[in-house]
């Protein structure tokens, strides 16, 4: 059975800190990876994705892959209230741009 | 910016009723898939499908069908609804694979009862 494991959380971060998210796959075929931001009640939404190794950027956030650990991670710089919510990891699994969801890290932003 | 809708955001249900849940997409995507979201479990593929027509069974099928007639448009149907069938259900649509582009694109999604 092919995963993605996150912890659950709730993980809690003052205002203006990082928040460090992690992400381990199983499916060593594996190519994409995302991670998506769910608020409550609605739907999950793209914030990024990365295909190779290392780092990217994007604004406050920062996607860091390690296929070699099978470990996908997800940094968020000056957290703010705004990104409390859960944040999804993906990893595109099997053709079709099939996806595997992890179940989610709950993160809780606090002023 | 893509646009996936669903017909409905609140559906309530009773035990042995036909359920239709459409999805319809703006962006000329081939792919579309059907998710269930349940607390703790996160998203369960349910269908998808790669062209008109065209469909795969994803990790769930058992309870579902799903209709594909039209490329901007892929129906979930619940045959015979039950209360294990209450959840959170999530349409996305997205570009095919080799296409470097494979980000999924979600619907609001529908919330439905089964009483």
């Amino acid at each position: 059975q092919k995963e993605v494991e996150q912890n659950s959380g709730p993980l809690s971060v003052p205002e203006g800190a990082i928040a460090s998210l992690n992400c381990t796959y199983s499916d060593r075929g594996s190519q994409s990876f995302f991670w998506y931001r769910q608020y409550s009640g609605k739907s999950p939404e793209l914030i990024m994705f990365i295909y190779s190794n290392g780092d990217k950027e994007d604004g406050r956030f920062t996607a860091q892959l390690n296929k070699a650990s099978q470990y996908v991670s997800l940094l968020i710089r000056d957290s703010q209230p705004s990104d409390s919510a859960t944040y999804l990891c993906a990893a595109s699994s099997g053709g079709y741009n099939k996806l595997i969801f992890g179940a989610g890290t709950r993160l809780a932003v606090h002023p | 910016d893509v646009k996936v809708t669903q017909s409905s955001r609140y559906l309530v249900k009773r035990t042995g009723e036909k359920v239709f849940l459409e999805c319809v997409q703006d962006m000329d995507h081939e792919n579309m898939f059907w998710y269930r979201q349940d607390p703790g479990l996160g998203l369960r593929l349910i269908y998808f499908s790669y062209d008109v027509k065209m469909k795969e069974k994803g990790d769930i099928p058992e309870g579902y069908s799903v209709s594909r007639e039209k490329k901007e448009r892929f129906s979930l149907i619940l045959e015979s609804a039950s209360t294990n069938q209450t959840s959170m259900y999530l349409c996305a649509s997205s570009l095919p694979s080799g296409t470097g582009e494979e980000t999924q694109y979600f619907g609001p999604g529908t919330r439905l009862l089964v009483l």
